[in-house]
């Protein structure tokens, strides 16, 4: 199985800042990485897939980047409603796995 | 948007047998290949199985195989997790999703599983 281990686990930040999340494959995934969003009591929500593909709908202050198996996350600047828990998920094999997660905080 | 509907989750007690539904009113339901994802409280998300458009290819997660099945009702336009044997780890939320990456997600589905 392909390991994902996301960092940090936690964030606190401020409106306006710019905050970066990073996840790491056990092996190369090429650029099959996604990110999610999470609110409390939510389905979790499709923001980056393929490593840096915008989801439709998407404000352009979420972005991604990276291949093989380093990957970054980063918002440009932070809007109050971006205040969430974070995901990064491989979708090069099964079983498909997820980065433990990072909660943004105020 | 594919607009997915859970049911069918509740209390059961540790041995029980339980079936969650996932519905859609999409027409090219049978087009998508599918998948069930669970997040135990207060944890992350994890992958439990997944499902081709007609039902031929199946693979389960190690923490659920031999007591989950997947199955697929194209025809009613529904997926189903009959979920047998359960234990106390199984408590989670239970997400029916599309292929990944996963855009379509239903609202869940809370098992919980407790005597």
């Amino acid at each position: 199985d392909i390991q994902m281990t996301q960092s940090p686990s936690s964030l606190s930040a401020s409106v306006g800042d710019r905050i970066t999340i990073t996840c790491q494959a056990s092996r190369d995934i090429s650029n099959y990485l996604n990110w999610y969003q999470q609110k409390s009591g939510k389905a979790p929500k499709l923001l980056i897939y393929d490593g840096s593909k915008l989801e439709t709908g998407v404000p352009s202050r979420f972005s991604g980047s990276g291949s093989g198996t380093h990957f970054t996350f980063t918002i440009s600047s932070l809007q109050p409603e971006d205040f969430a828990t974070y995901y990064c998920q491989q979708s090069d094999s099964l079983p498909i796995t997820f980065g433990q997660g990072t909660r943004l905080e105020i | 948007e594919v607009l997915l509907v859970e049911s069918g989750g509740g209390l059961v007690q540790p041995g029980g047998s339980l079936r969650l539904s996932c519905s859609t009113s999409t027409v090219t339901f049978s087009d998508f290949e599918m998948n069930w994802v669970r997040q135990a409280p207060g944890t992350g998300l994890e992958w439990i199985s997944y499902i081709s458009s007609t039902g031929s290819t199946i693979y389960y997660a190690d923490s659920v195989k031999g007591r989950f099945t997947i199955s697929r009702d194209n025809a009613k336009r529904t997926l189903y997790l009959q979920m047998n044997s359960l234990r106390a780890e199984d408590t989670a939320v239970y997400y029916c999703a599309t292929v990944a990456p996963f855009r379509d997600w239903g609202q869940g589905a809370l098992v919980t599983v407790s005597s």
